[in-house]
């Protein structure tokens, strides 16, 4: 991956915490957008943010993000415990012809 | 709704093929983009292929390329994954995804449930 992620992070109910995404200039860094994904275990990714920083119909306002330089994160504030899985951040990379990135991903557990 | 049903994969041993397919409804199937992205046991998403919503445009990862095909049947509203020459590292759950546009490059509103390709002599 291209896009680099804690593997994880913790925090307790009512706590905000953040997931950054790491990129570089080939990605990230030439304004491509960024977007993030949530999978449970066993279960298939679904769309969290999309362009940066807009949610999707149904995606409650505690979860938010932002992007600048070759750098992106997630913030997820109210922490629940149904928030208790994996995220990814994902961009598109112009190197070698163009292609989808995904980060390396996160695990994010609630004590 | 937009659904996205996946079939196919399974057992195949090394060198051996598959054929992981994606039926579409609820959209305006040949408008967008689709995309497959795969996900090894333990491990993250890793993208593998895509299509424009014409079928004109493919693109693959370097790691599938010369031996996975992409294809549509917009009459059908399919999206297929055609895998030849398996190898052990192909092993993973593959996922079909609806893009926002009739061209890639952006981001994945739907996702299929999953097709576990199992390689392995």
């Amino acid at each position: 991956s291209v896009l680099t992620q804690p593997p994880s992070v913790s925090g307790a109910p009512g706590q905000t915490i953040t997931i950054s995404c790491t990129g570089s200039d080939s990605n990230i860094g030439t304004g491509h957008h960024v977007h993030w994904y949530q999978q449970f275990p066993g279960r298939a990714p679904k769309l969290l943010i999309y362009a940066d920083n807009t949610r999707p119909s149904g995606v409650p306002d505690r979860i938010s993000a932002s992007k600048s330089g070759t750098s992106a994160s997630l913030d997820i504030s109210g922490l629940q415990a149904e928030d208790e899985a994996d995220y990814y951040c994902q961009s598109f990379d112009t190197a070698l012809g163009g292609s989808y990135v995904f980060g390396t991903g996160t695990k994010v557990t609630v004590l | 709704e937009v659904k996205l049903l996946q079939s196919g994969g399974g057992f195949a041993q090394p060198g051996e093929s598959l054929r992981l397919s994606c039926a579409g409804s609820g959209f305006s199937f040949s408008t967008y983009a689709m995309t497959w992205v795969r996900q090894a046991p333990g491990k993250g998403l890793e993208w593998v292929s895509c299509i424009s919503g014409g079928g004109a445009d493919r693109y693959y990862a370097d790691s599938v390329k010369g031996r996975f095909t992409v294809s549509r049947d917009n009459s059908k509203n399919i999206l297929y994954l055609d895998m030849n020459s398996l190898r052990a590292d192909d092993t993973a759950v593959y996922f079909c995804g609806k893009d926002w546009s009739s061209s890639p490059w952006g981001y994945l509103e739907s996702w299929g449930q999953g097709a576990p390709v199992t390689v392995s002599a």
